[in-house]
């Protein structure tokens, strides 16, 4: 999985099966993440977010898992399909006066049919 | 409705040269932002604006300006372009400011 600052990691699944891309963070006073996808030349388009008082919300095909305890994010895409490939990161806001989302690298997410 | 308009698509510059990039949006969110999108740096912040009227600088503002004159348009001015400037750009934009950012469709800049 990703963490905010590092190299972009890639996950390779099959069309059908379930995805699961990871997402750590590191400031704890955040209280607000956000999934991103972006495909290829496109700009990033919002999935799913989530607020620091819950530990899971969920959308059409997507769950995203937060554990404060270990500052861990997950995103979950149940039955994968090839319009799924994407680069998926993750953002959190770290609240405050000034909003200011601290952004992941990515993870590159590669549907096989 | 289009929501975040950008323009242009793309464009190829040479260094020294000013350019400004248009962001335009329908959505009368409050909140507008740039960002530079390099590989293997992510998304960083240039400059954003909370509302229209006021400004705030970002993560990596040297070498841009910005103006909010209005509700919908913020543009991102390079004064002198320099290759290192050569990016992705996105503009986004929220309702609030602690609401989440929806993304335009990127201007590509290359700098020579």
């Amino acid at each position: 999985g990703e963490s905010v600052g590092l190299h972009l990691p890639t996950l390779s699944v099959q069309e059908g099966d379930n995805s699961i891309i990871n997402c750590a963070y590191s400031n704890s006073a955040s209280d607000y993440f956000i999934w991103y996808k972006q495909e290829s030349g496109k700009g990033p388009q919002f999935i799913i977010d989530i607020r620091s008082n819950m530990d899971k919300r969920q959308g059409q095909r997507v769950t995203v898992l937060l554990n404060k305890t270990v500052k861990h994010l997950s995103l979950q895409i149940a039955a994968t399909q090839p319009g799924d490939s994407a680069v998926y990161f993750c953002a959190e806001n770290s609240g405050g006066s000034n909003y200011k989302l601290t952004f992941g690298k990515g993870t590159l997410l590669t549907v096989n049919p | 409705i289009a929501g975040i308009t950008q323009a242009p698509t793309s464009q190829i510059l040479a260094a020294g040269r000013r350019m400004t990039l248009r962001c335009t949006q329908d959505m009368r969110h409050n909140a507008m932002y740039w960002y530079r999108q390099d590989l293997g740096l992510g998304l960083r912040l240039i400059h954003y604006s909370n509302t229209a009227g006021t400004t705030g600088k970002g993560e990596v503002p040297d070498g841009y300006s910005v103006s909010r004159a209005n509700t919908d348009d913020f543009p991102l001015t390079l004064a002198s372009a320099v290759p290192s400037q050569t990016s992705v750009y996105f503009c986004a934009t929220s309702q609030g400011h602690t609401d989440t950012q929806y993304f335009g469709p990127g201007t590509r800049l290359t700098v020579l």
